[in-house]
Formats: C-alpha cells, sequence, structure tokens
C-alpha cells in the first residue's frame, strides 16, 4: 500500500524559505511516477505546485516557478519541497501527491507564514 | 480556467444531485472528479471524465467531453455531504474548479 508522509516546519518567517519532504513508503520514487506538491489555501481550491520525473525532470507552475524548486533523495525514498521568499499568501496545507491523477495523497501539512 | 456551479448544493438524503464543470478551453475527455472532506485530502473518484475509481460506489457517475463536464450522485447517501472539486490534466499547469459544496438540504 502506498503511503505518503509530509514533514517540515508549521510555521516560517516571512521573505524565509519554506521546505518541506515526503516520505514515501510501499512504492520506490525510482518508479516511474510523477511525484507532485499540491497546496491548498484555506477555504480554497487546490494549487499544483510542481512535479518531479523519477529521472529528476521537473514541471514547474509558471505561477511560482521564480521560487520553487523540487528534488528527489532517492537513497531515503523521499523527495522535497523549496518555496523561497515566502508571503502569508503561501499559508496553506501542502499535499504531497503520486502521479498526475492524483490517487494517492499523503494527509497534508498546514504551513503557516507569519512573524 | 476551470469553472464550477453551483458553488452550494443543498441535497436531501436520497435524493440526485448534479454538479458542473466547464473548462474555457477544451481538454478532450482528460477531466477528473475529487470529493472532499473536512481536515482531508481530496479523493479520486472519476477519470477520464467518465470513468469510476476502484471501489467507488456507482451511484457517482461523471459525463462530458471537450468544454463541460457533469458529476451525477444519484441518491445521496450522509457519506457523500463533501465538496467536489474538477480538475483538468490536459493543459500545464494542472488545474482545479472552485469546488461545490453540497450539503443536506
Amino acid at each position: 500500500q502506498v503511503r505518503l508522509q509530509e514533514s517540515g516546519p508549521g510555521l516560517v518567517q516571512p521573505s524565509g524559505t519554506l521546505s518541506l519532504t515526503c516520505a514515501v513508503s510501499g512504492d520506490s520514487i525510482s518508479s516511474s511516477h510523477w511525484w507532485i506538491w499540491v497546496r491548498q489555501p484555506p477555504g480554497k481550491r487546490p494549487e499544483w505546485i510542481g512535479e518531479i520525473f523519477h529521472t529528476g525532470g521537473t514541471n514547474y507552475n509558471p505561477s511560482l516557478k521564480s521560487r520553487v524548486t523540487l528534488s528527489l533523495d532517492k537513497s531515503k525514498n523521499q523527495f522535497s519541497l523549496e518555496l523561497t521568499s515566502a508571503t502569508a499568501a503561501d499559508t496553506a496545507v501542502y499535499y504531497c501527491v503520486r502521479d498526475r491523477l492524483s490517487s494517492h495523497w499523503g494527509q497534508g501539512t498546514l504551513v503557516t507564514v507569519s512573524s | 480556467v476551470m469553472t464550477q456551479s453551483p458553488a452550494t448544493l443543498s441535497v436531501s438524503p436520497g435524493q440526485r444531485a448534479t454538479l458542473s464543470c466547464r473548462a474555457s478551453q477544451s481538454l478532450s475527455s482528460s477531466l477528473a472528479w475529487y470529493q472532499q472532506k473536512p481536515g482531508q485530502a481530496p479523493r479520486l473518484l472519476i477519470y477520464g471524465a467518465s470513468t469510476r475509481v476502484t471501489g467507488i460506489p456507482a451511484r457517482f457517475s461523471g459525463s462530458g467531453s471537450g468544454t463541460e463536464f457533469t458529476l451525477t450522485i444519484s441518491s445521496l447517501q450522509s457519506e457523500d455531504f463533501a465538496v467536489y472539486y474538477c480538475k483538468q490534466y490536459n493543459h500545464w499547469p494542472l488545474t482545479f474548479g472552485g469546488g461545490t459544496k453540497v450539503e443536506i438540504k
């Protein structure tokens, strides 16, 4: 059974860097899947942040592209998100997801950007 | 741009619910539907506009192609009251609709 689990700070300072990790179990991130980050501000629709293929190829949402980096750590079977220059608008529940059809989601982690 | 209507749908248990999703450009059949309950991640119900995920009850059905799509819940059960999102995966970036909240009437 595939499981994804997000981890990282729940509070980020304005202008700081939001960093999250997704630990994957029940599958290998070296398998042929897209590994994805989606966020959902409170009361709003989900937003696709970006995706990384098992080869390391990436696609980023143009609205966030200048601030986002996704990476893989195959030794730990996890993938990560970094979002720089954080503002209050980045406050959201962040989900890690497997594949574009998104049948497997992590439970989500709330990240608040505030001083 | 993905637009869902109505924003809120009040339905009595056992009644039918019809949710709409409109795309600003053609998606062919690259449209999925998700159900989200408070405090939970979205759950995939339908993909390819009309293919039900294994384990999803038959009362959920999807239809449409191009720019107009519909999710129908034939007889609402108590566990179906939730927010439903459509998502297109034909164009980058993938985008979600604004959601329809199905509430108890």
